[in-house]
């Protein structure tokens, strides 16, 4: 199966300071999702990039990808409290999740 | 719309019995996902359907599982006998397409005693 991996496990960080999280798969893709999980909640989309893209941004998130190293990351800047979740990635056309980023944001 | 529906939200159930649980995929979406979501084993994708078709139930543990899509509309993931084991969050998940972006439910919280 080709799932994404999502590096590293767990990040802290104080509100304000930004968030780096990494993502890392196997085979070729049309895109690379991420998505983000609140604890005992269902997945909520965050944003898509497609293969063709190498930056896209939305609100205080930017996905980068670079398909000729089968990675991606996801800097989430100014972050607040509410910020605190698990991250994941999925790389099309398996729609199979990884451990996750587990981000904590303190106040 | 609604988004999709789960029921129920909470099922507590003895080691042995049958548990069945539904799912309702946004109108107008032609693929539907289960996942079961443990602390030990992440985010596991159990079946995975395109125009009320499985496509891939690699992920679908033994034989106890089964998973059905008899409309576009509504689907059941129905556990057979149930064991401790199963015990979990399951979510369903439906998209425009299968690489499209998903649309988690709530989820239904299993607890097989």
């Amino acid at each position: 199966s080709q799932q994404g991996e999502e590096d590293p496990q767990a990040l802290s960080i104080q509100e304000g300071e930004n968030a780096t999280m990494n993502c890392s798969y196997k085979t070729s893709i049309n895109n690379l999702q991420w998505y983000r999980q609140n604890s005992g909640r269902g997945l909520v989309h965050l944003i898509l990039i497609r293969s063709n893209e190498r930056e896209k941004h939305s609100g205080r998130l930017r996905v980068t990808l670079d398909t000729s190293k089968k990675s991606s990351s996801l800097l989430i800047t100014a972050s607040r409290a509410a910020d605190t979740a698990s991250y994941f990635c999925a790389p099309y056309n398996d729609m199979r999740f990884g451990a996750g980023t587990r981000l904590t944001v303190k106040p | 719309d609604a988004g999709v529906i789960q029921s129920p939200r909470h099922e507590v159930t003895e080691m042995g019995q049958e548990v069945t649980l539904r799912c309702k995929p946004i109108s107008g979406h032609n693929s539907l996902f289960w996942y079961r979501q443990t602390m030990m084993r992440g985010l596991e994708l159990l079946i995975y359907f395109n125009n009320n078709v499985p496509i891939d139930d690699s992920g679908m543990p033994e034989d106890r599982f089964s998973a059905k899509m008899p409309n576009a509309s509504f689907s059941t993931l129905k556990i057979q006998p149930s064991e401790p084991r199963d015990s979990a969050v399951y979510f369903c998940a439906s998209s425009f397409g299968g690489g499209d972006e998903q649309y988690f439910g709530p989820g239904t919280r299993l607890t097989v005693t």
